[in-house]
């Protein structure tokens, strides 16, 4: 059975300071893992995804995960969080294409940026 | 980029309403979505995914006849929470693949709340 473990569930760090959330997960063969950042009261926003080859991909905003296989990790950062960044955020795994509604997705990590 | 979008963005009702949310894909077509409902500070759960003219493929777990789903066209799908309870009160957020089939597309989510 697949499913994504999100170690931290509240992280504060300062404006201009850089940023890692971690995400690890299960699957039972090559993933498809995504993450996601949602502000309160709002839907999801895909920030990146990787599906395959080079294994650091780049999203919106500022943002980039590196998929590592041998750590069944694939955590996000960005080099200097703006007050704008705080936000939950969400790391899934899974299923692609018209099942990609049925990805699993980690607990959140709630993002605090301080001024 | 595909957009989905929610109606209403949050509704009140009194116990044992029922209580209809709609998901729309407003510029792609969507053959599935997908239902989900979220507690505050927790993750998505994946309740039901809509298929375009045939039935819903419910979750474990979840009550088929408390969530009617309903995907009557290609661009949109509603669910309906029956005889409403407070028990019911939550976030509930719709997705669907976009037209590239690679990522998913939610919606801004309902939030309910039954009195």
């Amino acid at each position: 059975a697949q499913s994504v473990t999100q170690p931290d569930i509240h992280i504060t760090v300062s404006e201009g300071a850089s940023l890692e959330l971690r995400c690890n997960y299960s699957y039972g063969a090559t993933p498809y893992l995504f993450w996601y950042v949602q502000s309160p009261g709002q839907g999801l926003q895909l920030l990146l995804k990787y599906f395959s080859g080079d294994t650091l991909v780049q999203g919106i905003k500022g943002f980039e995960a590196e998929f590592k296989r041998s750590q069944s990790s694939f955590n996000l950062r960005k080099p200097s969080v703006h007050w704008s960044d705080a936000a939950e955020y969400f790391c899934a795994v899974g299923a692609h294409g018209t099942n990609a509604g049925k990805s699993t997705f980690g607990d959140g990590t709630t993002l605090t940026v301080k001024p | 980029g595909a957009v989905v979008s929610q109606h209403p963005s949050w509704v009140i009702c009194k116990s044992g309403t029922s209580v209809k949310i709609e998901c729309r894909s407003l510029d792609f077509q969507a053959t599935t979505m997908f239902w989900y409902r979220q507690f505050p500070k927790q993750s998505l759960m994946l309740m039901a995914t809509s298929n375009e003219g045939s039935k819903a493929t419910y979750e474990q777990g979840v009550e088929k006849d408390k969530f009617l789903i309903n995907h009557a066209s290609l661009t949109l799908s509603t669910l309906t929470v029956t005889s409403a309870h407070p028990e019911d009160s939550s976030f509930y957020i719709c997705s669907a693949p976009g037209p590239g089939g690679g990522e998913l597309f939610f919606g801004e989510g309902s939030r309910l709340t039954v009195l």
